[in-house]
Order: C-alpha cells, then structure tokens, then sequence
C-alpha cells in the first residue's frame, strides 16, 4: 500500500529565502507526481506535474525534482514572499491505479514572514 | 475556462438532515473526482466517474452518501441523513481521459460542510 508522506508538516522562513519541501513516497511504480498548493478555505491549486519519465520541472520561481528510485520529490521555492505562505501537498498517481486517482500527504504549512 | 465549479460553498445544517452538494467539471473532461477533507484524514478520494459512469465508489464511507453523474456537465454528491461526523470540506476535481492528458487534476474551490 502506498503511503506519502511530506515532512515537516509546517515551516516558517523569513522573506528572501529559499523554500524546499520534501515529499517521500514507499512503492516507487508511479505514474506522476503532482504538487498542489492550498490556501486557507480554497481548493487545490496544481503547481507542477512531474510525469515518471522525467527528473524535474520548473515553472517560474518553482522547481520539483523527483528521484524514483529512492522515493522522493523535492518542490524548491526561490527567493520566498509573503504570497508563497500557504499549505503544500503532494500527490501520487500509481500506475497500478485507475487514471485520477490520486494519493495525497498531508501537507506541508508554510508561513513566509515579512 | 472558468474551472471546476462547485456549489453550496459553505452548507450548515442539522444532523438527520439532507445535504446535496453539487459539481460542474471543466468542459470535456471525460473524469470527475469527489473528495473529502478533514484534519484527521487529509484528502480522501470518495468516488470517480469516467464518462458519467462511477468507476469506483470504494472510497464512500456508507450507505448515507450516493452520487451520481447524469450528464457531463454535472455531478451530485448527496448525503442522507447527515451526521456530525461529516462535517468536512467536500471537493470535486475533473480531469481529460488519459490518452489526451497528462492526469492532471483540477479540483473546485470545495463545498464546507457543517453537520451540527
């Protein structure tokens, strides 16, 4: 059975600094690896998608890295802001599941001080 | 596109009572996706439905909750009678078939519900 994990479930960082949340997985047969952020009372918003085949992807100020191997995704956030302050999950796909259907951790909470 | 769209936002209600939530997909998204969030058990997938039929509906935790798709344009998440133990955050998602997607997931701003 599949099980995500993300530590640390909260973080704290002055403004200006780098931002790296970690995500491990146990059953490295994925088919993607998803990383969503949430902000207080509001839905999943995706942030990057990291198809098996690949080692990382970047979007702006945002990289995720994924080593299958060893059963890890790393989501980088460059130079912090205020803004970025919200909670971040990642998401798994198994191959050996039906399409969609994702297994989520907990989240990471991330308050960016000023 | 405007997105996943979900209604009530917020729902207050008495515990026995009927609640029905409500999810429109993103047009031509062939997978709609219900969820559940609580603080003790993170995100749950519910049920899916692919091409308006439930796939898989091994996620939904008795016989209190149904939903059904009846078109492509709208699924209903219905609990009957409600209990206090319900009270979550109710999402819905939707997703293109995988031979034209990546199996990305886009969910709605979810449904707060509150069984009193």
């Amino acid at each position: 059975k599949q099980e995500v994990t993300q530590i640390p479930a909260a973080l704290s960082v002055p403004e200006g600094e780098n931002l790296v949340l970690n995500c491990s997985f146990t059953d490295s047969a994925i088919y993607n690896l998803q990383w969503f952020r949430q902000d207080p009372g509001k839905g999943l918003t995706s942030l990057l998608l990291i198809q098996s085949s690949q080692r990382e992807q970047t979007s702006g100020r945002l990289n995720a890295s994924l080593d299958k191997s060893s059963g890890r995704s790393t989501l980088y956030i460059a130079a912090s802001q205020p803004g970025d302050s919200a909670t971040y999950l990642c998401a798994v796909l198994m191959t050996t599941d039906s399409w969609g259907k994702l297994q989520f951790g907990a989240g990471t909470q991330v308050v960016v001080t000023p | 596109d405007a997105g996943v769209i979900q209604s009530p936002r917020h729902e207050v209600t008495e515990m026995g009572q009927e609640v029905t939530l409500r999810c429109k997909p993103i047009s031509g998204h062939d997978y709609l996706f219900w969820y559940r969030q609580t603080m003790m058990r993170g995100l749950e997938l519910l049920i899916y439905f692919n091409n308006n039929v439930p796939i898989d509906d091994s996620g939904m935790p008795e016989d209190r909750f149904s939903a059904k798709m009846p078109n492509a344009s709208f699924s209903t998440l219905k609990i009957q009678p409600s209990e206090p133990r319900d009270s979550a955050v109710y999402f819905c998602a939707s997703t293109p078939q995988g031979s034209l997607g990546t199996g990305e997931l886009f969910f709605g701003e979810g449904s707060r519900l509150t069984v009193l």
